[in-house]
């Protein structure tokens, strides 16, 4: 079965500067998803950059990049030019790519994430 | 285009009881899936749906489960209700729940079991 793994339950970060969220996953796949999500307080997971197991390159979505080590199987998030807004948990999750349709995902644990004006 | 919508937000109940969760769907979306959040265990996969069958379900016991309706809808069902049930209900949905789409979640219902 995959893991998820969050070890930093919680980090703060300055205002307009840069922090990383890490991730690290366990898995025999060799064709997957890597997801970060975000949940503020309002409850609602959304989707905040998405990666492809099989694409090299990492993604980036403006103030938001990861790093993908697939060999290492670690996916970190970095935030740059933090904003107020980002305050929120942080999920870092896995899908399969399984047989096309219906793979669940599997989430870490969380991680907090304070904003300092 | 509106959101998932999930209803109620929040509910009491007391132990024994049953409940019933509902998600609506973003319009045109058939996959839905439903979410545990708890402290404890974070967030557990509990089933997901697409044109009204069951295609993948996750390691809850039978008093958890699920259908969905013709027009996509859904709702989950919990029998004879735990203290440990109390949680956070998510249901997420996307056109057909394939890997590389998008999943939308909702804000989720809030149980709590007294």
């Amino acid at each position: 079965a995959q893991t998820v793994t969050q070890s930093q339950p919680e980090m703060s970060v300055q205002e307009a500067e840069t922090v990383t969220l890490s991730c690290t996953y366990d898995t025999s796949e060799s064709d997957y998803y890597l997801f970060w999500y975000k949940q503020p307080p309002s409850r609602q997971m959304i989707l905040v950059i998405r990666q492809e197991a099989y694409k090299q390159q990492n993604a980036t979505e403006n103030r938001f990049s990861v790093n993908f080590q697939k060999a290492a199987k670690s996916f970190s998030l970095k935030i740059s030019d933090s904003q107020l807004g980002d305050a929120a948990m942080y999920f870092c999750a896995y899908r399969s790519a399984g047989r096309g349709g219906s793979e669940k995902l599997v989430f870490g644990k969380g991680m907090k994430l304070t904003v300092n004006p | 285009k509106a959101g998932v919508t999930q209803t109620p937000r929040y509910l009491i109940k007391t132990r024994g009881q049953q409940v019933t969760l509902s998600c609506s769907p973003i319009s045109g979306h058939r996959s839905v899936s439903w979410y545990q959040q708890t402290p404890g265990q974070g967030l557990q996969f509990l089933f997901e749906y697409f044109s009204e069958t069951q295609r993948n379900k996750g390691n809850f016991p039978g008093r958890f489960s699920g259908r969905q309706f013709s027009n996509s809808r859904s709702e989950m069902n919990v029998s004879t209700l735990e203290l440990g049930d109390s949680a956070l209900y998510l249901c997420a949905s996307s056109f057909s729940g394939t890997v590389n789409e998008k999943l939308f979640f909702g804000s989720g219902t809030q149980l709590s079991v007294l």
